[in-house]
Parts: structure tokens; C-alpha cells; sequence
């Protein structure tokens, strides 16, 4: 079946880098991404990741992949205050002829001074 | 180049109405899907319309309807409203089948209230 976990929540220090991590559950999805959704807004695609890769890096965005434990994290360095959001994992799936997302339950970071 | 906009932004009905949520998706992009996300969790996959036709569906009831137009723009339409139906409802559009990488570009969304 397809499921993606992720904690809920997530305090860091500004400055400091944070990590947040997913499981899922679908061997066989593609690409797996993070989202970020601030308030009131929808969400927003932060970066992707190929599936036969190990590791990707934008910027202050560094994201893992351990396909062997089904492991997706997502590393921001020098966190801001403008990263206060809810961070979506997600993996693609195919519904019949339909390529959709599957998205967590999302991890809500929130930035302390 | 302009985005995915959804209308209306914001709306109460009553267990039993109909709502119909509009769409208009991102120029050159002829899919769109809708996601139901209710408070504190996250989208789940309603349907998705590639040229003007349902292109796969989730777990959701009958009730729940969509349309494409030739424009591309979409509705999504619930019949026989419940209150569990209460949720932001977000319209998503995509370049194409083809080339999908799973970027989606979302609307701001349609936060729909039953009471």
C-alpha cells in the first residue's frame, strides 16, 4: 500500500540546521519530494528527488534518500525565520493511468530566537 | 505567466447542499488534480483530469464530481454535503502526462466549511 509518515513536529534554534524525516512505503514510486505549505498559502514544490539517486543538494536544501530503509530526509542549513512552514514528504504512485502524489501528514517547524 | 487560481476563497454550506469549486490552472498546463486536505493533515488525492477526462481517482465517494473544460480550467463538485467534508480543497495543474516529475503548482485553495 502506499503511506508516507513523517513526525509532526519540529523546534530549532534560528541558525541552527534542520532535519526532518519521512518513511514511506511504495517501493516503486519514482520521485519523492518535499513540499513546503505556509499559512493560508497552498503548497509549494521545494525540490525532488530521483529515486535511483542517494543524495541532492540546493542551495541550503540537502535531502537524502535510503531506499533500502525507505528513508527520505530533508536537511535545511542556517535556518530562518522564513522557514517557519509545514514540510510535506511525498512519493509518486500510479492510479491507473493517473500519476499522483501521496503526501504525509506533514512536520510543522517552527523557529526559535 | 500566471498561476493556478481557485474560487471561491472561502465558504459555509449545510449538510446536504452541493458546492461546486472552480479552477483555473496554470497557462500550458492541461492537467489538473484535486486534493482534499482536511485541518492538521495532509492532501489526499480526489481525481485527476487530463484533457477534459477523469484520469484516475482516489478513495473518494460518487458524490464527489469533477469536470475539465476545453480551457483546461476544472470544477470539482460534492453532492449530499457532510460534515466531514470540511476541509481546504486545493486544485493542482501539471504540463502534461508525458513529462511528469510530480511538480505540481497549487492554488491557494477553496476552505470549505459544513455545518
Amino acid at each position: 500500500g502506499e503511506d508516507v509518515e513523517q513526525s509532526l513536529f519540529l523546534s530549532v534554534r534560528e541558525g541552527d540546521s534542520s532535519v526532518i524525516n519521512c518513511t514511506y512505503t511504495d517501493s516503486s514510486s519514482t520521485y519523492l519530494y518535499w513540499y513546503k505549505q505556509e499559512p493560508g498559502a497552498g503548497l509549494q514544490l521545494l525540490t525532488y528527488i530521483f529515486s535511483n539517486m542517494d543524495m541532492k543538494q540546493d542551495q541550503r536544501l540537502t535531502v537524502l534518500l535510503n531506499k533500502k530503509d525507505k528513508h527520505l530526509s530533508l536537511r535545511i542549513a542556517d535556518t530562518q525565520t522564513g522557514d517557519s512552514a509545514i514540510y510535506f514528504c511525498a512519493e509518486s504512485a500510479k492510479y491507473s493511468s493517473a500519476s499522483k502524489i501521496i503526501f504525509g501528514s506533514g512536520t510543522r517547524l517552527s523557529i526559535r530566537p | 505567466e500566471t498561476g493556478v487560481t481557485q474560487s471561491p476563497t472561502h465558504l459555509i454550506k449545510t449538510r446536504g447542499q452541493q458546492v461546486t469549486l472552480r479552477c483555473s490552472s496554470q497557462s500550458g498546463h492541461n492537467t489538473v488534480s484535486w486534493y482534499q486536505q482536511a485541518l492538521g493533515q495532509g492532501p489526499q488525492f480526489i481525481f485527476q483530469y487530463y484533457r477534459e477526462e477523469e484520469n484516475g481517482r482516489g478513495n473518494f465517494p460518487p458524490r464527489f464530481s469533477g469536470l475539465q473544460f476545453p480551457n483546461y480550467s476544472s470544477e470539482l463538485n460534492v453532492n449530499a454535503l457532510e460534515l466531514d467534508d470540511s476541509a481546504l480543497y486545493l486544485c493542482a495543474s501539471s504540463p502534461g502526462l508525458a513529462d511528469f516529475t510530480g511538480e505540481l503548482f497549487f492554488g491557494e485553495g477553496s476552505r470549505l466549511t459544513v455545518l
